[in-house]
């Protein structure tokens, strides 16, 4: 099945930026999803279909895909920040239609 | 407001059943696709299965690790979504979501609070 590639762990400082990568063959072709969880809270979609924003995510939040790889990207890092995220897209030809990164932590130093 | 709240978790021993349940408001459940994703203690997030709208039948998906043991189904008329849970194994303890998708994309945009299945004797 297909397989999402993330860093286990990205830190930034405050007011920095963060890139979350997400590697995958040939994901550019797939739409790709992001996800911010933060402890004892569920998932809370920031990104969907590689750049979009839901309403209530901050413009801080954006993305991109292209290659083998798709890119979350945090501008002007908040302590609030710090959470889990995981990248997701559909399969539709293996045992998992939707698979899911195995989520990078991010930490605010 | 769009509201998912699940029900209906808690501890079962290996081999027995569990029906999981999702009570959702604030928006017409038929026109959209539902899904179950879990969360293994301490681990990432693993998609359970789906099922379509009323326009696409309520047909439903569901992932391999899975298939044969649990069965979606829904009851629009009671805004609800049902995950029926047979044969449980210990890999199948996790937090147990209930989900929107936002346009039959994939892209969850409403998650419950989650309820949680835990397999053991």
């Amino acid at each position: 099945s297909y397989v999402l590639t993330q860093p286990p762990s990205v830190s930034v400082a405050p007011g920095k930026t963060a890139s979350i990568t997400c590697g995958g063959n040939n994901i550019g072709i797939k739409n790709v999803h992001w996800y911010q969880q933060k402890p004892g809270q569920a998932p809370v979609l920031v990104i969907h279909h590689d750049s979009d924003r839901p309403s209530g995510i901050p413009d801080r939040f954006s993305g991109s895909n292209s290659g083998n790889t798709a890119t979350l990207t945090i501008s002007r890092v908040e302590v609030g920040d710090e959470a889990d995220y995981y990248c997701q897209v559909w399969d539709g030809s293996g045992d998992h239609i939707f698979v899911f990164g195995a989520g990078t932590k991010v930490t605010v130093l | 407001e769009v509201q998912l709240v699940e029900s209906g978790g808690g501890l079962v021993q290996p081999g027995g059943s569990l029906r999981l349940s999702c009570a959702a408001s604030g928006f017409t459940v038929s026109d959209h696709y539902m899904d179950w994703v879990r969360q293994a203690p301490g681990k990432g997030l693993e998609w359970v299965g789906r099922s379509r709208n009323k326009a696409n039948r309520y047909t439903t998906e569901y992932a391999a690790s899975i298939k044969g043991r649990f069965t979606i189904s829904r009851d629009d008329s009671k805004s609800s979504l049902h995950l029926q849970m047979h044969g449980l194994k210990t890999e199948d303890t996790a937090v147990y979501y209930c989900t929107r998708e936002l346009a039959a994309g994939g892209d969850f945009d409403y998650w419950g609070q989650g309820t949680l299945v835990t397999v053991s004797s």
